[in-house]
């Protein structure tokens, strides 16, 4: 059956310091992948989807940027981070076409 | 692009009470999600509606899909504790595309 993974659950990193986020799947392959953040009261924000290897597209312009390295890894990544990035961060698969799309556990990141 | 609208935003109810909670469309659906999220956990997949007039059932709630009203609704009958949460739509912002959106979210509190 398929998996996903997202690590770490928390996390906390002062103003300017870099970002790394990991997203793995397993079970099933060339998913599409997706790079979310919540907000309270703001709903979950698509930052980033993927739909293949090296393809990725950019939903918000901010201080973010994704990876997809391999074919079931999706990173996201910060060079500085700034207080306003502190959210909660959810990866999630679906299948190619419309199928049922699974979330992760999500990341909650405070920036201080 | 595609808008999610969620009503309402939060809902109070007593345990055993039936409750019906809405998503619309700003533009045509071409199918949705449904999702159950726990404060600070990942979403839960409850159904995936694909076609106008489908309706969905597990366990206690049932989703419906009104393409024409580009609306969902989603019952819970008999509401219980363990209904409590936060119910998230989600659909595709345009037909065939990957780019998944999402409501804000509704808010349900279930009172033993």
């Amino acid at each position: 059956s398929q998996t996903i993974h997202q690590w770490p659950a928390t996390l906390v990193q002062p103003v300017g310091s870099p970002l790394s986020l990991e997203c793995t799947v397993e079970g099933t392959s060339n998913p599409n992948l997706y790079w979310y953040r919540q907000a309270a009261g703001r709903g979950l924000q698509l930052l980033f989807y993927s739909v293949g290897i090296g393809q990725i597209s950019s939903e918000v312009p901010q201080n973010l940027s994704a990876s997809r390295p391999q074919d079931r890894q999706f990173i996201l990544s910060s060079k500085k981070l700034l207080l306003s990035d502190s959210g909660f961060y959810l990866c999630a698969w679906s299948g190619q076409g419309w199928t049922e799309a699974f979330f992760g556990q999500g990341t909650r990141l405070t920036v201080v | 692009s595609q808008e999610l609208e969620q009503s309402p935003q939060s809902l109070i109810v007593q345990e055993g009470k039936n409750l019906t909670i809405n998503c619309t469309s700003s533009k045509t659906l071409y199918g949705l999600y449904w999702y159950k999220q726990k404060y600070g956990e990942g979403l839960i997949f409850l159904m995936m509606l694909q076609k106008g007039g489908e309706e969905k059932s597990h366990e206690k709630i049932t989703a419906k899909l009104d393409e024409k009203k580009q609306q969902s609704s989603l019952h819970i009958t008999a509401s219980q504790p363990s209904h409590a949460g936060i119910y998230l739509c989600g659909a595709p912002s345009e037909g065939g595309s990957e780019k998944l959106v999402f409501g804000k979210g509704m808010k349900l509190t279930v009172n033993p």
